[in-house]
């Protein structure tokens, strides 16, 4: 069965600072994993996915995240935090493209001014 | 862009009576889902159809849930009789080859 392990419900940093979302995944197949974002009162929207290929992978908004097979981790950066960026982000795993997601439990992005 | 669209976006029910809440996927997609988010809590999987049938549904949907595609165009989930438990959002999802979501049910049972 495949997992997410999100690492801190809550994170908070200062307005430019270095946006750092850790997720781990568990998985017996090689993985496709996502990162979504959710602003209040408003649906999932897809930040960027790995499916194969190049590891580092871009997504909207500036964001970008790196998959390590060695480290099982799909970890979610972005070099200059926004006040807009804060939102709830989900990391999710899933066995193939069409398949039902799994997802980590979300953590809460705050920026402060 | 195309989207994905739900409705409606806050049904309040009282407990044992059926609700249906409604989708309409993106018109080219193949793969349909429904997902809950009970409040506080992570997104998880309900039921995923394909080809006018069901391709794999998760523990929590039990005898009172169904689906159904009842044209080319809407996908509906049906709760039989609602329990307070149910009380959650719910997202419809479609796909081609990764999913997009609804903006979500909000179901209040009382």
């Amino acid at each position: 069965a495949q997992s997410v392990t999100q690492l801190g419900s809550h994170v908070s940093v200062s307005e430019g600072a270095l946006v750092l979302l850790r997720c781990n995944y568990s998985s017996s197949v090689p993985p496709y994993l996502f990162w979504y974002v959710q602003y209040p009162n408003q649906g999932l929207q897809l930040l960027l996915k790995y499916t194969t290929g190049a590891t580092l992978v871009k997504g909207i908004n500036g964001f970008e995240a790196e998959f390590k097979k060695s480290e099982t981790s799909f970890h979610l950066t972005k070099p200059s935090a926004h006040m807009s960026d804060a939102a709830e982000y989900f990391c999710a795993v899933s066995e193939w493209g069409a398949q039902k997601l799994v997802f980590g439990q979300g953590t809460r992005l705050t920026i402060n001014p | 862009e195309p989207e994905v669209t739900q409705t409606p976006s806050h049904q309040v029910t009282q407990m044992g009576q059926e609700v249906i809440l409604r989708c309409v996927p993106i018109s080219n997609h193949l793969y349909f889902y429904w997902y809950r988010q009970i409040l506080g809590q992570k997104v998880e999987f309900l039921v995923s159809f394909y080809n006018n049938e069901i391709s794999e549904k998760s523990e929590i949907f039990d005898d009172q849930f169904s689906v159904e595609r009842p044209d080319g165009s809407n996908f509906t989930l049906k709760i039989r009789s609602t329990k307070l438990e149910d009380s959650a959002m719910y997202f419809c999802a479609s796909s081609y080859n990764e999913q997009f979501f609804g903006p979500g049910t909000r179901l209040t049972v009382l």
